[in-house]
């Protein structure tokens, strides 16, 4: 099992430019997540999903859109990229139900705006 | 949803017992408790969860007063290993909540 998958690993862009980062999960969850991590601070949420076909605002949905079309991916797009969003990028899934559920996370995306 | 409130920093010897505690004074009747570990350059990866009482697993337990408005995560014997942040969660057991993180406790374990 592969778990959470997230492509790419590193971006850098310039201000301006667009892109789109890919989280796919094997494990058939329902729920889906996108964080921000800034150095030395904590996760914050960006979009979410409850499955296929939906999404959802979270805490700092400025600037990102999300897209849910099948429902192992998880994409989530910068039309014109910042230097504000340079970042670490996590997806989480998590199935239904369960309290919270357990949490899985990809390893991150490492995104640089210049 | 329920904000919680850690310590920022906590420093511990190897072979010490830790205790991290949250506050999270409204916390609703369906909400649980889930702590996560955070090493650098990773994601969060689960600890431990619980509802009330007290939760105990192979790595940490998780201690839950009656009054539910806080939790403390003990970690047993730590090692240089345990340095990392630790996350409180607290969410409802319901489909398609936003779980929020807090701004995690960054435990450093020295030998």
């Amino acid at each position: 099992n592969a778990g959470v998958t997230q492509t790419p690993k590193f971006r850098v862009l310039k201000t301006g430019q667009s892109m789109t980062l890919l989280c796919a999960q094997d494990m058939n969850h329902e729920y889906m997540y996108w964080y921000r991590q800034d150095p030395g601070m904590g996760l914050r949420l960006i979009h979410y999903s409850v499955g296929e076909g939906t999404t959802a605002k979270g805490e700092v949905p400025d600037g990102y859109n999300v897209s849910r079309l099948k429902k192992q991916n998880f994409l989530l797009g910068l039309e014109s990229a910042a230097p504000s969003q340079t970042s670490v990028y996590f997806c989480a899934s998590n199935l239904a139900g369960a309290g919270t559920g357990e949490l899985f996370f990809g390893e991150g995306s490492r995104l640089t705006v210049l | 949803l329920a904000k919680t409130t850690q310590p920022i920093s906590m420093d511990s010897y190897e072979g010490q017992e830790v205790n991290i505690t949250c506050s999270h004074n409204n916390i609703a009747t369906n909400d649980y408790i889930t702590w996560y570990q955070q090493f650098p350059s990773q994601g969060p990866r689960f600890i431990i969860q619980g509802y009330k009482t007290k939760v105990t697993n192979e790595v940490a337990s998780l201690f839950i007063p009656a009054d539910r408005k806080s939790s403390t995560l003990s970690l047993p014997r730590v090692s240089l290993s345990d340095t990392a942040v630790y996350y409180c969660l607290v969410g409802p057991n319901q489909a398609g909540t936003a779980l929020i993180f807090g701004k995690g406790t960054t435990l450093s374990v020295s030998s």
